[in-house]
């Protein structure tokens, strides 16, 4: 069974940083797209970043030179690397897999990330 | 401002058919798929329909799709109180190189 367990939010002042992690099961983050969506309170989603397969990576211009995301192929795990934190980066971060980063068959339970001072 | 177009609410009462479209450009749904996510309450999207037309399995076939153009539709048939919820497309936008979502659509029961 697929399963995607994020982790590592939490409350954090402005420009502060944090390290999104997602912990897949039942399949390999690296034979895969990979990918973060958020979703702010109450607002619609959000496409953040993706990984492919041959580690190409593309990245909202919201967050371009702040977030980073990569995968530790040998704990199975996918990060987001969130630097710079501003107010507006506050949501409900999703992991999420599938074969092409448009078509996403499953996501995780979401963390949630508070910019707050 | 999304970059595509959905429109805000959709209602309809039980047994009816509802229609959400979404509304894009070349660059996104015109030469990509559109992709459907169902999002109910306090939950995780879901897929609801890939590469414009195609159900996952267990999607019930009273949800399709379909493209024309530069734009996408999801379609509704015989509504049940359990579709409430808010429904968004997505597609890979070519210029942008960015999945690009609609800004959602919801969808009451009545």
């Amino acid at each position: 069974e697929v399963q995607l367990v994020e982790s590592g939010g939490g409350l954090v002042p402005p420009g502060g940083s944090l390290r999104l992690s997602c912990a897949a099961s039942g399949f390999t983050v690296s034979s895969t797209t990979m990918s973060w969506v958020r979703q702010a309170p109450g607002k619609g989603l959000e496409w953040v970043s993706v990984i492919y397969r041959d580690d190409k990576t593309y990245t909202a211009d919201s967050v371009k030179g702040r977030f980073s995301i990569s995968r530790d192929n040998s704990k199975n795990t996918l990060y987001l690397q969130v630097n710079s934190l501003r107010p507006e980066d506050t949501a409900v971060y999703y992991c999420a897999s599938g074969p092409w980063a448009a078509r996403i068959d499953y996501w995780g339970q979401g963390t949630l990330v508070t910019v707050s001072s | 401002q999304s970059v595509l177009t959905q429109p805000p609410s959709a209602s309809g009462t039980p047994g009816q058919r509802v229609t959400i479209s979404c509304s894009g450009s070349s660059s996104n749904i015109g030469s990509n798929n559109a992709n459907w996510y169902q999002q109910l309450p306090g939950t995780a999207p879901k897929l609801l329909i890939y590469s414009n037309s195609q159900r996952p399995s267990g999607v019930p076939d009273r949800f399709s799709g379909s493209k024309s153009g530069t734009s996408a539709s999801l379609a509704i048939s015989g509504l049940q109180s359990e579709d409430e919820a808010d429904y968004y497309c997505a597609a890979w936008d070519d210029s942008l190189t960015v999945v690009v979502f609609g800004g959602g659509t919801k969808l009451t029961v009545l």
